[in-house]
């Protein structure tokens, strides 16, 4: 109940198109699902979090649409760029609980 | 713009030796965790501190691995004796919290990767 099912595993989209990633979630406790930016060599990066009590937001190029009744989440990438390509890792908290669970990552390959 | 420090980048040591990694979390966040993260997977957390305190330290292995903030600020992670199966990027990520909605985000550094030959 508390993993994080997260897919596709890698995903390689041409520029300029839409890359979408898909995360799944069964504990109706969480309430907070970040995704994180992951450079090779480098830390993960907060890149857009999101909240159950709004179904969409938006942050420039990066969107997360959420949907509580189907308990799950994802991250779309418009007009994706080759600047794009990293490992995209899905999240989620309770607020009351101290621990982030992870999704196991996508690794995304934007070719020019 | 604050930024959690960690050092070294990279450490290369032979099995069976000890090796120590330090991080700074970002100015008055009180929870401080460590993670490891094998190529190709998420990070786990090895241990959670509040301020000094050990929250969570479940996943550390606690024959070889010990973890310790004295000061409630920076903190080190220390393996002794490494092994093979040590090689990972190690983590270190802070928080103002642990919990509450102001709280939640979680800000990295930038690793250690470590090589045990």
């Amino acid at each position: 109940q508390q993993q994080v099912k997260q897919s596709p595993q890698s995903l390689i989209v041409q520029k300029g198109g839409i890359s979408i990633i898909n995360c799944a979630y069964e504990n109706t406790a969480f309430d907070y699902f970040p995704w994180y930016q992951q450079f090779p060599g480098k830390g993960p990066a907060l890149l857009i979090a999101i909240r159950p009590d709004v179904s969409e937001k938006k942050e420039g190029r990066f969107t997360i649409s959420f949907n509580k009744s189907a308990k799950q989440f994802s991250l779309h990438i418009m007009d994706s760029q080759p600047g794009d390509s990293a490992t995209y890792f899905c999240a989620a908290k309770e607020d009351s609980n101290y621990q982030l669970i992870w999704g196991a990552g996508t690794k995304l390959i934007i070719k020019p | 713009e604050a930024e959690v420090a960690q050092s070294p980048r990279y450490k290369i040591t032979e099995k069976s030796q000890a090796v120590a990694f330090w991080c700074d979390p970002i100015s008055g966040h009180a929870t401080l965790y460590w993670y490891r993260q094998i190529l190709g997977q998420g990070p786990e957390l090895l241990v959670q501190f509040q301020d000094e305190s050990v929250v969570d330290d479940s996943q550390l292995p606690k024959d070889r691995f010990s973890a310790e903030r004295l000061k409630g600020v920076d903190s080190t992670l220390k393996i002794q004796p490494a092994e093979l199966g040590d090689s990972a990027m190690y983590l270190c990520a802070s928080s103002l919290g642990t919990s509450g909605r102001a709280n939640n985000e979680q800000f990295f550094g930038p690793g250690t990767r470590l090589t045990v030959l």
